[in-house]
């Protein structure tokens, strides 16, 4: 694929509704980062993957906010018992080595809100 | 606590100004300084520093480190109206085998024709 795919591109979730974020990234990526963008700000650290492996989640919020990549491709951001609070864009990012100093490529991210 | 911070917030000039963009950092573990573009979809990738004082250069957009002082500049020459944006500038940092990217708020510049 050409670039970092997201869906979906906007979603609308009632407080409490459970939603799923996906990430398609680049073919070979090995690492894949997750960011939560609230309005105004820059992206915040979510949670970072090499392949499948889920090597840091402090950026998660809380226990609602989970992350998986079982076959080290496809991501899947799930959270739980939606609030207002979690209104943001998500945005995952990948990038071809897992040892940094490589660029990482942006997904065009998924724009939640919470009513 | 890893802290990016950019000013101004934000910046409004006329075409054909030039802008400087500040980004200063304190963080443990330093490995690389990002700037990234950001219209109304994903970051784009500009530039990735690592040494102080070489200078990035591309087009009308030059950008320099100093890890003594710990800050980074964007430069934009004779901007054009296209060139209004969020600037974000991120730093890379190492821990525990692994590694991510503290982002700043971004400074938005605006560009008036």
């Amino acid at each position: 694929g050409a670039g970092v795919s997201q869906s979906p591109r906007y979603k609308v979730a009632k407080r409490g509704q459970d939603v799923a974020l996906r990430c398609d990234p680049i073919s070979g990526h090995v690492s894949l980062f997750w960011y939560q963008q609230a309005l105004g700000q820059g992206p915040e650290f979510l949670t970072y993957f090499q392949n499948e492996a889920q090597l840091d989640k402090s950026g998660l919020p809380s226990d609602r906010f989970f992350a998986e990549r079982p076959e080290g491709s496809v991501s899947t951001l799930k959270i739980q018992r939606t609030q207002q609070e979690d209104s943001a864009v998500y945005l995952c990012a990948s990038s071809i080595r897992d040892r940094g100093a490589y660029e990482q490529y942006f997904g065009p991210g998924t724009r939640l809100t919470v009513t | 606590e890893d802290k990016v911070v950019q000013s101004p917030l934000s910046l409004v000039v006329h075409e054909g100004d030039t802008v400087t963009l500040n980004c200063s950092y304190e963080v443990t573990n330093f490995r690389s300084l990002l700037w990234y573009k950001q219209e109304k979809k994903a970051p784009t990738f500009l530039f990735m520093l690592t040494s102080s004082g070489i200078e990035k250069k591309s087009g009308r957009l030059s950008s320099i480190l100093d890890k003594k002082e710990l800050f980074s500049i964007l430069n934009i020459t004779a901007t054009q109206t296209g060139d209004s944006a969020i600037y974000l500038c991120a730093v890379e940092v190492w821990g525990s085998g692994t590694y991510k990217y503290i982002f700043g708020t971004g400074t938005r510049l605006k560009v008036l024709a």
